[in-house]
């Protein structure tokens, strides 16, 4: 039981330069999420996928994009990246039925020059 | 519209002091709580959570959270820390209502033992 992977771990871009971030879970949960870390800015929500087949924006969607491909699989797609997305994104899944803890992956650090 | 302010950003104390962690909630709703741990270069782990029952929630690694309702509160508390407490720890809140559970993330308390 692996949880929620993420790959790659480490990744540095161009800007301009397109790359997609994977996700995928294996705890059978319904929702997945895609967030950004920057330093005293706390967790702010991307996308988000309430179930199979929905997705839906946060409150910083502008440049990114999302595909829910299936149950367990949500990626996160950069078409056109700038420095402003240099940040640490982290991918989580959760049960809603269950009271909706979130359950986070390692996270991925892209540095974008 | 719900909200999540963490008091403090940073709080500094020594091994084996007591610690508590300060948040408070706004919500028109009934609410779900949580507080996660975030170790350096990690992701989040959930420490505890709140959904109903007993207003005292005990988690892992020692800590416990008590909900208060009137205060809109929800503070972290250990009786004694240890050097490997020290990390980033973060409240949230989500509605019990409904099925969608996005949570609303406080900014952060870095927590640093020093020995």
């Amino acid at each position: 039981n692996a949880g929620v992977t993420q790959t790659p771990k480490f990744q540095v871009l161009k800007t301009g330069q397109s790359m997609t971030l994977q996700c995928a879970q294996d705890m059978n949960h319904n929702s997945m999420y895609w967030y950004r870390q920057d330093p005293g800015m706390g967790l702010r929500l991307i996308y988000y996928s309430a179930s199979e087949g929905t997705t839906d924006k946060g409150e910083v969607p502008n440049g990114y994009n999302v595909s829910r491909l299936n149950k367990r699989e949500f990626s996160l797609r950069l078409e056109s990246a700038a420095p402003s997305q240099t940040s640490v994104y982290f991918c989580a899944s959760s049960e809603p039925v269950h009271g909706g803890e979130q359950y986070f992956g390692p996270g991925t650090r892209l540095t974008v020059t | 519209a719900q909200s999540v302010t963490q008091l403090d950003s940073q709080v500094p104390v020594f091994e084996e002091a007591p610690v508590e962690l300060r948040c408070n909630y706004s919500s028109s709703v009934s609410v779900y709580l949580f507080w996660y741990v975030q170790y350096p270069n990690q992701g989040l782990q959930l420490l505890l959570k709140y959904l109903s029952g007993s207003t005292l929630v005990k988690g892992i690694n020692g800590f416990e959270a008590e909900f208060n309702k009137s205060q809109t509160s929800f503070h972290l508390r250990k009786p004694s820390v240890h050097i490997s407490d020290t990390a980033e720890y973060f409240c949230a809140v989500t509605s019990n209502a409904g099925n969608n559970r996005k949570l609303i993330w406080g900014l952060g308390t870095s927590l640093a033992v020093n020995p």
